[in-house]
């Protein structure tokens, strides 16, 4: 039973650039949230996707934005990059309403 | 304030130590408490949830107190393999969790 997966595991891009990250639910988790981790911080909430719409939103400006797929994988889109972005990107996936989260082992996204 | 505030750390103790880390949330409408370990440059993981009337798991206590917006774990017996970053973490309405920045622990021999 495969867990949460993304990719890239890692990612470098130059500042102003465009980024786009992808995220794998667990079987059987419908539901895919998007976490922010800097370095010496603890994740910090993006956004959260549920039948095909963004549920609920952190405080994250709207160059952050995603997308949900039928078969309820996810991607995040983060748009006009600053260095600032460089962080841990991590998915989580649980089932539906509840709790039981569990994490992608996340992508490490360098903005030089 | 900070949605979730942990104790700063970083805590350094010999194994076999008793280490307690605290927690306090600021929105009252909080509705699931969780304790996530996570080891250097890995994802979080599940430690253990907390209840109102306190839940132990081994060598691990957590405990809750809603009136005070306040929540603990308890390590007793600490071993090498403790050492991580431990997080507090707080659900509002079952749709996200707010995590805590975090307490690193260090045991040393």
């Amino acid at each position: 039973d495969a867990g949460v997966t993304q990719s890239p595991t890692h990612l470098i891009k130059t500042r102003g650039q465009q980024v786009t990250l992808r995220c794998s639910p667990k079987s059987g988790h419908d539901t895919v949230s998007w976490y922010q981790q800097a370095l010496g911080q603890g994740p910090q909430f993006i956004f959260q996707y549920y039948e095909e719409e963004e549920r609920q939103r952190g405080n994250f400006p709207d160059r952050f934005s995603g997308h949900q797929f039928p078969n309820y994988s996810s991607e995040l889109n983060v748009n006009a990059l600053l260095l600032g972005d460089s962080a841990l990107y991590l998915c989580a996936s649980s089932p539906g309403q509840g709790w039981g989260y569990t994490f992608g082992s996340g992508t490490r996204l360098t903005v030089v | 304030r900070k949605e979730v505030e942990q104790d700063p750390g970083p805590f350094n103790v010999p194994e076999g130590a008793t280490v307690a880390f605290n927690c306090t949330y600021s929105n009252s409408a909080s509705q699931s408490f969780f304790w996530y370990r996570q080891d250097c440059r890995k994802e979080p993981k599940l430690l253990m949830s907390v209840y109102s009337s306190g839940n132990e798991d081994g060598r691990f206590t957590a405990q809750l107190n809603r009136a005070s917006q306040y929540i603990s774990l308890l390590i007793r017996d600490s071993k090498l393999s403790d050492s991580a970053t431990y997080l507090c973490v707080v659900t509002i309405d079952n749709n996200d969790m707010r995590f805590g920045a975090g307490t690193r622990l260090t045991v040393k021999p």
